[in-house]
């Protein structure tokens, strides 16, 4: 079945740094990819999407390449703030399935001053 | 918009009792989505309505848990008996389309079971 990999956390940054989360996966056919990002205390929200190879989805400064041929969808921001302190989930929707969409487990995001 | 409401935001029960949790989806919205959050299982789909039909309930753990849709503005997921395993917080998001990308999330229910 379809999974999503994601590096463990907690990811600890200091403010400016460079961030990298990790993001693998495995699915037939051609997925639609995200990022969804969770704040303390709330709900998950799209951060950012890709629907085919090659798409790069961003926002907010965050970016995110489709890549098929590693199957990757790391997320990547230039600049961290301590405002980016979150959980951020990997997704995968199959194009084959519906609507449901597959997580990976998450990654905690740290930024301090 | 509201965005998607959930009620109650915290719960505590005792194992044993029945524990309703309530969602509102996104005025508009005809796909419906229960998740349950735990630190060992991550983020987990029980259970997707379409036009308030069940879609897939194959993620929903075992016959103690139900979830019923009556119309287009209300969902609830309960629990009979409920058992500290239980514990976790529960998720109900919403979307338009069968084919959308966007789920919209509601705040969550902290369920703890004691």
């Amino acid at each position: 079945g379809d999974s999503v990999t994601q590096m463990e956390g907690p990811v600890t940054l200091s403010e400016e740094a460079f961030l990298t989360i990790n993001c693998t996966y495995t699915a037939t056919g051609y997925p639609s990819l995200f990022w969804y990002v969770q704040y303390p205390g709330e709900g998950l929200q799209l951060l950012l999407k890709a629907t085919k190879a090659d798409d790069k989805g961003s926002n907010k400064g965050f970016e995110a390449t489709y890549r098929k041929e590693t199957t990757s969808f790391h997320l990547e921001k230039g600049s961290v703030q301590v405002s980016d302190s979150a959980v951020y989930f990997c997704a995968l929707r199959n194009n084959n399935a519906g609507n449901m969409l597959t997580f990976g487990g998450g990654t905690r995001l740290m930024v301090k001053p | 918009d509201a965005g998607v409401i959930q009620s109650p935001r915290h719960e505590v029960t005792e194992m044993g009792q029945e524990v309703t949790l309530r969602c509102k989806p996104i005025s508009g919205h005809n796909s419906l989505f229960w998740y349950r959050q735990t630190m060992m299982r991550g983020l987990e789909l029980l259970i997707y309505f379409n036009n308030n039909v069940p879609i897939d309930d194959s993620g929903m753990p075992e016959d103690r848990f139900s979830a019923k849709m009556p119309n287009a503005s209300f969902s609830t997921l309960k629990i009979q008996p409920s058992e500290p395993r239980d514990s976790a917080v529960y998720f109900c998001a919403s979307s338009w389309g069968i084919r959308t990308y966007e789920q919209y999330f509601g705040p969550g229910t902290r369920l703890t079971v004691t």
